[in-house]
């Protein structure tokens, strides 16, 4: 399987600034279709995932303009601009790639 | 807008089947493919398996041969069954959209497995 990582694991940020998660995979993610299948979901206390980042750079309907993704390759950033007190919640890259599909194991975020 | 609600037991017997529904709502099941997603408390999350609406299916190989997913069109819902299940199997159980993107999820239902 294909083994997702992130860093860090905990990650206390202050009001305003900002935040930045890594996700790191042990295969190369691109898919036969060209596509690079690595989404970023979070994940608030007592709810269900919600998709933030689709193919490592697509902003979701709805989702405010302070998230946006990068990477290419293995190695892929999740960053907040400013966090607000809303993000506070889990985080995780997934890689729809290879089956079986895998999740990292996920970066809590908290305010200071 | 598409919603979608799962359904079921939340207490199952150690080596019972465990079944769950879910109900697609605002969009045709014959659309796409439909998932199931798991995810143990306190814990990650794991794919359990998909399903196209052609009944084409593709389990997470972790489970063994354990999981069946299914697809019911005349009530616009899909399920999950899960055979002998054992206490690892506990966990709140998602269903979700196209596998490969995710871009909606169920609120989740738990299932606790236990005598």
């Amino acid at each position: 399987d294909v083994v997702m990582t992130q860093s860090p694991l905990s990650l206390p940020v202050t009001l305003g600034q900002p935040a930045s998660i890594s996700c790191r995979s042990s295969q190369i993610l691109v898919y036969s279709d060209g596509n690079i299948y690595l989404n970023w979901f979070q994940q608030r206390p007592g709810q269900s995932p919600r998709r933030l980042i689709y193919k490592v750079s697509n902003r979701d309907s709805g989702v405010p303009d302070r998230f946006s993704g990068s990477g290419s390759g293995t190695d892929f950033t999740l960053k907040i601009s400013r966090v607000e007190a809303e993000d506070v919640g889990l985080y995780y890259c997934m890689q729809g790639t290879h089956w079986p599909f895998t999740f990292g194991p996920g970066t809590k975020v908290d305010i200071k | 807008q598409v919603q979608l609600q799962e359904s079921g037991p939340g207490l199952v017997k150690p080596s019972e089947t465990l079944s769950l529904t879910c109900t697609v709502s605002g969009a045709s099941i014959k659309s796409s493919y439909w998932t199931w997603i798991r995810q143990p408390p306190g814990e990650g999350l794991e794919y359990v398996g998909y399903i196209y609406h052609t009944g084409i299916t593709n389990y997470n190989p972790s489970l063994k041969g354990r999981a069946t997913i299914s697809l019911d069109t005349s009530k616009s819902q899909f399920s999950l069954k899960l055979s002998s299940v054992t206490a690892a199997d506990t966990a709140v159980y998602y269903c979700s959209g196209e596998p490969r993107l995710l871009d909606i999820w169920g609120q989740g239902t738990m299932v606790t497995v236990a005598s």
